[in-house]
């Protein structure tokens, strides 16, 4: 059974940074494509951020291009989102999603979700 | 912000048929194939279609979707009170970022 467990949310002060994880279990983590998907409270859907299976190709939302950092570590199944400069337009429960390709792009689809990590940004 | 147009809301009584409508450009559906996320209350979102016409393996064959042009729409037919929930389209932009549609949410009479 495909799993994707989150965490690292919570309350920080604007300006301040967060780091966030995903631990992937239940498929060979390093087939797919992974990503970041966030919802603030009582709005739609926002991708975020996508890597590939191989972290060749990233990319991110522009409202948060040059703020957040993805990556992933294949050897411990792993996702991570790197938020630095945090503002209040930032809080949101974040998802970590697979793809259901190795590359992301035209052919992405997000077809497991975690339940998702709160964050917080306020003083 | 949703660069991809629904209807805020939309509604049925059982056994209905209900469509959605997701409108975008040329450079996301015009282009790119739509996919479509089923959200329930509280939960996380669940892939319904993918590849504009596709359901994965456990989806309902109730649940159908289309594309025409820079336009794509999700139909529900045979409506059922488990189908209340938000739906949202999405499609790859050119401009190399996923975009969300707004949002619809369906209630059943």
């Amino acid at each position: 059974e495909v799993q994707l467990v989150e965490s690292g949310g919570g309350l920080v002060q604007p300006g301040r940074s967060l780091r966030l994880s995903c631990a992937a279990s239940g498929f060979t983590f390093d087939d797919y494509a992974m990503h970041w998907v966030r919802q603030a409270p009582g709005k739609g859907l926002e991708w975020v951020s996508g890597i590939s299976w191989n972290s060749g190709s990233i990319g991110y939302a522009d409202s948060v291009k040059g703020r957040f950092t993805i990556s992933r570590d294949n050897a411990k199944n792993s996702l991570y989102l790197q938020m630095n400069s945090l503002r209040a337009e930032d809080t949101a429960l974040y998802y970590c999603a697979k793809d259901i390709a190795r590359w992301f792009g035209e052919l992405s689809a997000y077809y497991n979700w975690g339940q998702g990590t709160l964050v917080t940004v306020s003083s | 912000q949703s660069v991809l147009t629904q209807p805020p809301s939309a509604s049925g009584t059982p056994g209905q048929r209900v469509t959605i409508s997701c409108s975008g450009s040329s450079s996301n559906i015009g282009s790119n194939t739509v996919n479509w996320y089923q959200q329930l209350p509280g939960t996380a979102p669940k892939l319904l279609i993918y590849s504009n016409n596709q359901r994965p393996s456990g989806v309902p064959d109730r649940f159908s979707g289309s594309k025409s042009g820079t336009s794509a729409s999700l139909a529900i037919s045979g409506l059922q009170s488990e189908d209340e929930a938000d739906y949202y389209c999405a499609a790859w932009d050119d401009s190399l970022k996923d975009v969300f549609g707004t949002g619809t949410k369906v209630t059943v009479l």
